[in-house]
């Protein structure tokens, strides 16, 4: 599975834009980029997943470079619950297992 | 739908003693996994399965045991627990059909003394 590299914090005032980044540079044709997120002390949650399209949905928004070497999560109204850390993972396929680098710790600012 | 449910929520064992964890899910997931996570150290795959009756060992399996008889029931099993057992345990699962993601349990915070 291809590495990411993503900024270890961030901060977003409350109601605007969040725009996480994610570097995966030696991504290869078949594999997929996935982000999760942990609020604290609770399970992961999937939030989204694309290939090379934009993808959107009831959460957020997935925006993946022409050249598929990074990403961006798209939070478009932050809120103070979206508080977490922030994972994206690069996979072939989503049967095998989840690995979880350090992520992007997001902090929501009233 | 209540999505992946575990219980229970917390445990305390005492050194040797066993327990079994539950997990259900209500979407009739085909693949399910149990995940533990220690401080500093990420997600690490226990064991997984891939359908009723099956289960396959994942990076850390020693010391756990799992069981999938229903579909929508997997357990994990601690037959003599130790210290090193201390962590929290995440339940995930995930559809068979398309590249979707897993959706993980709220987990289970077990402390062995």
């Amino acid at each position: 599975d291809a590495k990411t590299t993503q900024p270890p914090s961030m901060d977003c005032a409350e109601g605007r834009a969040a725009n996480l980044p994610c570097n995966h540079s030696t991504i290869s044709g078949n594999e997929y980029v996935y982000w999760y997120r942990q609020i604290h002390s609770q399970g992961p949650q999937y939030i989204i997943h694309g290939l090379k399209n934009n993808e959107t949905n009831e959460m957020a928004s997935l925006i993946i470079t022409e050249d598929r070497k990074s990403s961006t999560l798209i939070l478009p109204h932050a809120t103070l619950r979206d508080t977490a850390v922030y994972y994206c993972i690069v996979k072939e396929t989503s049967y095998d297992k989840v690995i979880f680098g350090p992520g992007t710790s997001l902090s929501v600012i009233p | 739908n209540a999505g992946v449910t575990q219980t229970p929520k917390f445990r305390v064992l005492k050194t040797g003693q066993s327990m079994t964890l539950l997990c259900a899910q209500d979407m009739n997931h085909e693949y399910m996994y149990w995940y533990r996570q220690d401080p500093g150290m990420g997600l690490r795959l226990i064991h997984y399965s891939v359908g009723e009756g099956t289960t396959a060992k994942g990076e850390v399996p020693d010391g756990y045991n799992v069981s999938r008889l229903k579909k929508q029931n997997f357990l994990l099993g601690l037959e003599s627990a130790a210290p090193s057992q201390t962590s929290v345990y995440f339940c995930a699962s995930r559809r068979l059909a398309g590249r979707n993601g897993q959706y993980f349990g709220p987990g289970t915070r077990l402390t062995v003394t």
